[in-house]
């Protein structure tokens, strides 16, 4: 596709279930990015992926967090045992180096009852 | 202490008005910066890049100041599309952004 594509764009689930959240960088970009966006809050980074590894996942808030790349192109965001303050707007964004413009994805909203 | 700071707003000018905002940054080794403008609901959507020397483009001038560690964004003549939030971005590492919480501007007919 033309842009970062994240799916689905909205799911609501129910308190201690586990979640999956796919994002689908541009075609190329070997940067990826995971950010978290609450209501009045700038983007809270996550996880960043140089490639199929992990190069810096300091901003994933617990263990019940943990992101994957296999194969350097769609990463999946899994989320177990959620909690209603994981409610948020989750964010991916592509890059096609280290230093050039990441373009993000609409997002996932994400809403735990 | 916030990787980045910004003045919330809002900024509320009519049509037309000149509007100045400021973002603080921490880590004075900071690589790169950015402003970013997100529309309500919408993805964050790069702006434009902010140089040493300082940029223009159209009505939108950025500023940086590595001394005292501060960005700034300046629209002239303000359109009614200029409504949305805008976020000062900071490069760390040369990979990791870090985002200010965004600066809310209504420009109003």
């Amino acid at each position: 596709g033309a842009g970062v594509s994240q799916t689905p764009s909205n799911k609501v689930t129910e308190k201690g279930k586990y979640v999956e959240l796919r994002c689908d960088p541009i075609s190329g970009h070997t940067a990826l990015y995971w950010y978290r966006q609450s209501l009045g809050q700038g983007p809270e980074f996550l996880i960043y992926f140089q490639g199929t590894g992990a190069a810096d996942d300091s901003g994933l808030p617990n263990d019940r967090f943990f992101a994957v790349r296999p194969e350097g192109s769609v990463s999946t965001l899994k989320i177990q045992r959620t909690e209603r303050g994981d409610s948020a707007v989750y964010l991916c964004a592509s890059s096609s180096g280290l230093n050039t413009e990441a373009f993000f994805g609409q997002g996932t909203r994400l809403t735990v009852v | 202490r916030k990787e980045v700071e910004q003045d919330p707003g809002p900024f509320n000018v009519p049509e037309g008005a000149t509007v100045a905002f400021n973002c603080t940054y921490s880590n004075s080794a900071s690589q790169s910066f950015f402003w970013y403008r997100q529309d309500c609901r919408k993805e964050p959507k790069l702006l434009m890049s902010v140089y040493s020397s300082g940029n223009e483009d159209g009505r939108f001038t950025a500023q940086l100041n590595r001394a005292s560690q501060y960005i700034s964004l300046l629209i002239r003549d303000s359109k009614l599309s200029d409504s949305a939030t805008y976020l000062c971005v900071v490069r760390q590492f040369d990979y990791k952004l870090s985002f200010g919480a965004g600066t809310t501007v209504t420009v109003r007919a």
